[in-house]
């Protein structure tokens, strides 16, 4: 199975700070994803990505940005944070095999004042 | 882009019975993988069950299976023997057979009764 790890499990930031959420995967899976989970919204693609520099916006990248430099590692970026984005993030990385499913990250609970 | 539609935002079950919680979703298209999720309180995620959409046969993992009903675009999970390990947020997902995108319903919260 695959092991992804997220960096923080709990972040406090103020309003317009930016913010980096890490996250790794430690194998050598091509295509990784970010996603925002609210209540009764259920999860929401931000953006994903299925190589090193290669990404594509899924349904609301707007206020965000990603990294991958390097392929284990993919990073979602919040140039300038905002309330409306107090949220869970949730990082997985895709599996091998047939039906190529998620693994997943415990996630990020951020909280933007 | 396909959805995928939970509409039991939350149910409960006696410890020991039987629980099926419903998902259907929409898509054109005519092979494509779905799959539940687990997600308990504050911990990670997790692959409860997988379908191939051109197999017939439905899926089982132990206490978990589902039914899939390719015309009516249904793929239920049903849960027997519940157990109080079983209380989580469950998710049903779609993935088409060449896509990358996974899309997600919104969730149903299951609680267990001891």
């Amino acid at each position: 199975d695959v092991k992804v790890t997220q960096s923080s499990r709990y972040l406090v930031k103020r309003t317009g700070e930016k913010v980096f959420l890490e996250c790794v995967q430690d194998m050598d899976h091509e295509n990784m994803f970010w996603y925002r989970q609210d209540p009764g919204l259920g999860l929401r693609l931000i953006y994903f990505s299925y190589d090193v520099k290669m990404k594509e916006k899924g349904d609301i990248p707007e206020g965000y940005s990603v990294s991958r430099e390097k392929k284990e590692r993919f990073s979602l970026i919040l140039e300038s944070a905002s309330t409306n984005q107090t949220s869970m993030y949730l990082c997985a990385a895709r599996g091998g095999g047939l039906t190529g499913e998620l693994f997943f990250g415990e996630g990020s609970r951020l909280t933007v004042l | 882009a396909q959805t995928v539609t939970q509409s039991q935002p939350e149910m409960s079950v006696q410890e020991a019975e039987t629980v099926t919680l419903s998902c259907t979703y929409d898509t054109s298209e005519s092979d494509y993988y779905l799959f539940w999720y687990k997600q308990p309180p504050s911990r990670q995620m997790i692959l409860v069950i997988r379908q191939e959409a051109y197999k017939q046969q439905n899926a089982t993992e132990n206490r978990f299976s589902v039914n899939f009903q390719k015309a009516a675009k249904s793929f239920s999970l049903k849960i027997s023997d519940s157990q109080l390990g079983d209380a989580a947020m469950y998710f049903c997902a779609y993935r088409s057979l060449t896509g990358n995108q996974f899309y997600f319903g919104t969730g149903t919260s299951l609680t267990v009764i001891p």
